[in-house]
């Protein structure tokens, strides 16, 4: 079956500018949840979303924010983008959420800020 | 709050020697535990998880074993290959939290 499509996988932006980033989970899989990787902070959790509600977020500004559609498909979004907000973004999707199910990860998007 | 720690990196060894990746944990309530692998360029795969306590999580010849008392969750294998190196995170997820706290993460490089 089809794992976890995010896209785009490259993006350059300049700061200031928004960003949207979209993704697809594994089909039945109804629990999508955002990571935000660079190097000097590791992987940190951005926000969870089931059944198009937002059940969990981590510690990040309101520029931060998401949403899930009906068929699961999930964006994220970055306004007034920063050189910081430089990282690769991965999206994860799991059949509940739980937490002994384990999380499906895609291949990521790689954001630029300039 | 929850948090993992891992052994530094990298970790450098000879194909066919044995590796050990030590993690420890602390977190509030039973979380459970797992080890993904993020080769170059790629996202995260799981590569084995536990879900309580003694449990043993393996997968492509790596082990885990979860144990509360240490509260540690150490990967294993027994011999590695060239194909193993990449970076592995170890992380928990806590009870109802429904999100996973990572470890900073330990590069292994193996060679021929």
């Amino acid at each position: 079956k089809a794992g976890v499509t995010q896209t785009p996988r490259y993006l350059i932006k300049t700061r200031g500018q928004q960003v949207t980033l979209s993704c697809s989970p594994i089909s039945g899989h109804r629990s999508v949840s955002w990571y935000q990787q660079t190097p000097g902070q590791g992987l940190q959790f951005l926000f969870e979303y089931f059944s198009e509600t937002q059940r969990n977020k981590g510690n990040f500004p309101g520029r931060f924010s998401g949403r899930q559609f009906s068929n699961s498909r999930s964006e994220m979004n970055v306004s007034t983008l920063e050189l910081g907000d430089s990282a690769l973004y991965l999206c994860a999707s799991s059949a509940s959420g739980g937490d002994g199910y384990g999380y499906t990860f895609g291949s990521g998007t790689r954001l630029t800020v300039v | 709050g929850d948090s993992v720690t891992q052994m530094e990196g990298p970790v450098t060894l000879s194909e066919e020697a044995f590796l050990t990746i030590n993690c420890t944990y602390t977190a509030t309530g039973y979380p459970s535990l797992f080890w993904y692998v993020q080769y170059p360029g790629e996202g995260l795969q799981l590569l084995l998880k536990a879900t309580k306590a003694d449990d043993k999580g393996s997968n492509k010849g790596f082990e885990a074993t979860y144990r509360k008392e240490t509260t540690s969750f150490h990967l294993e294998k027994g011999s590695v290959q060239v194909s193993d190196s990449a970076v592995y995170f170890c992380a928990l997820s806590d009870t109802g939290r429904r999100a996973l706290t990572f470890g900073s993460g330990t590069r292994l490089q193996v060679q021929p």
